[in-house]
């Protein structure tokens, strides 16, 4: 059964500061993953959809990589804002069941 | 111009009522969903249509009903709610189901039973 784990599930950095996140899942076996963004109170936006074949994918100063054989990925946050403060949730299309895996967030703070 | 719009926004209700909550896409897309977020902020799938036609069915009591009239619109039923439905819900719509497309949810809907 596929598990989405992210970690840490709470961050806070100084405004300015670059940041990782991670998100680990634990079969590899899976279409693609994708990077949310929820703000509170509204829905998620999507910010960076990596296809199994991918490795990484940019968007701004987001970047994302893909490593499925160890069941791992990362988003990259270059020079963090306040207004980048929301949680940050990591989803896989699972090949097995076609089902969307969602981990529990990373809540992220920026100071300013 | 909301690509993804669920109404209501917020839903309060007593228990054993029955309620709906609707949920319309403008993107064209073939495949919704139905997502329940729960207070610990975890989101799990509960329904997926393509096309009108239901893919998954999670395990969910059978009191949640999901009603497609067109590929563009995926409301969802509940009957005789109960204190552990409270939490908020989320449609989401995608090309071609789950394997090359971003997943585009609505802003949710909260779900508050007394």
């Amino acid at each position: 059964k596929q598990e989405v784990t992210q970690i840490p599930a709470a961050l806070s950095v100084p405004e300015g500061e670059n940041l990782v996140l991670n998100c680990s899942f634990t079969d590899s076996a899976i279409y693609n993953l994708q990077w949310f963004r929820q703000d509170p109170g509204k829905g998620l936006t999507s910010l960076l959809l990596i296809q199994s074949s991918q490795r990484e994918q940019t968007s701004g100063r987001l970047n994302a990589s893909l490593d499925k054989s160890s069941g791992r990925s990362t988003l990259y946050i270059a020079a963090s804002q306040p207004g980048d403060s929301a949680t940050y949730l990591c989803a896989v299309s699972s090949q097995r069941d076609d089902k969307i895996i969602f981990g529990k967030g990373t809540r992220l703070h920026i100071l300013p | 111009d909301t690509a993804v719009s669920q109404t209501p926004k917020y839903l309060v209700t007593q228990m054993g009522n029955d309620k709906s909550i609707k949920c319309e896409q403008n993107l064209g897309h073939d495949t919704m969903y139905w997502y329940k977020q729960d207070s610990k902020k975890f989101l799990k799938i509960m329904f997926s249509y393509n096309n009108k036609e239901l893919i998954i069915n999670e395990t969910v009591p059978n009191r949640f009903s999901p009603k497609s009239p067109d590929k563009a619109h995926l409301n969802l039923h509940i009957n005789s709610l109960e204190l552990g439905d409270s939490a908020v819900y989320f449609c989401a719509s995608s090309q071609e189901g789950n394997y090359f497309s971003p997943l585009h949810f609505g802003n949710g809907t909260r779900l508050t039973v007394t």
